[in-house]
């Protein structure tokens, strides 16, 4: 148990499909991350909030569109994806300072046919 | 971008025998972590280290920072089947972690 809850654990999706990924922290941390794990590569990330407001889009096609309501919850939806696409998404939290550490959930397998 | 570059990416050993994971970067990072990543399940930090030349142990597993804060390695002495798994690096710089490709660890018995 890390604090930090995922679901769903695995989605399988096809490409004109819409999808929400949730993920909800229990430790009472103000930074909330999605990261994307593929096979080989290292650890991706896609998109930091500080405190609700997003402060990191690295890049990310508009086909993911992330939400934080509260500092406790995030989403990623998704639409349109391409088989690419086909990987772990892993959510994470930490307290805004520099050095703090940040605690992952256990990520959605997501395929895309 | 930068690159945190782990060696070496894949490791098979025995139980019992020591090992050493690198972490190397020519960039220079307020912090770096280490954490575990097992099947199925996402990353667990193992240890924070922020000063350079910083050694921290963990029962068999000991983290060093390099002085200039750029590299890192993590050693483990005597293996056990409990320890296979993915290990990743991960410099902090501006509050962003850069994290290396990992290095896969099978131990067998």
């Amino acid at each position: 148990e890390t604090g930090v809850t995922q679901t769903p654990r695995h989605l399988v999706m096809g490409m004109t499909n819409k999808k929400s990924l949730k993920c909800e922290q229990h430790l009472g941390h103000n930074a909330m991350y999605w990261y994307k794990q593929s096979a080989k590569k290292p650890l991706e990330l896609m998109f930091v909030y500080n405190f609700k407001e997003q402060t990191e889009n690295n890049s990310v096609p508009s086909r993911f569109s992330p939400e934080c309501p509260n500092s406790s919850h995030l989403f990623l939806h998704l639409h349109t994806l391409q088989p690419e696409d086909s990987a772990l998404y892993l959510c994470a939290s930490s307290q805004v300072d520099r050095n703090q550490p940040q605690h992952f959930g256990d990520g959605t397998r997501l395929s895309i046919l | 971008t930068q690159l945190l570059e782990q060696s070496p990416q894949f490791l098979s050993i025995q139980e019992g025998e020591n090992l050493t994971v690198y972490c190397n970067s020519s960039s220079v990072f307020s912090s770096l972590q280490w954490y575990r990543q097992e099947p199925g399940e996402g990353p667990v930090l193992l240890v924070t280290v922020v000063t350079g030349g910083e050694v921290k142990k963990l029962k068999r597993l000991t983290f060093q920072f390099g002085d200039a804060r750029k590299d890192s390695s993590l050693h483990i002495t005597a293996a056990q089947p409990g320890d296979t798994g993915l290990y990743l690096c991960a410099g902090n710089q501006g509050g962003k972690l850069i994290f290396g490709q990992g290095t896969e660890l099978s131990v067998k018995p």
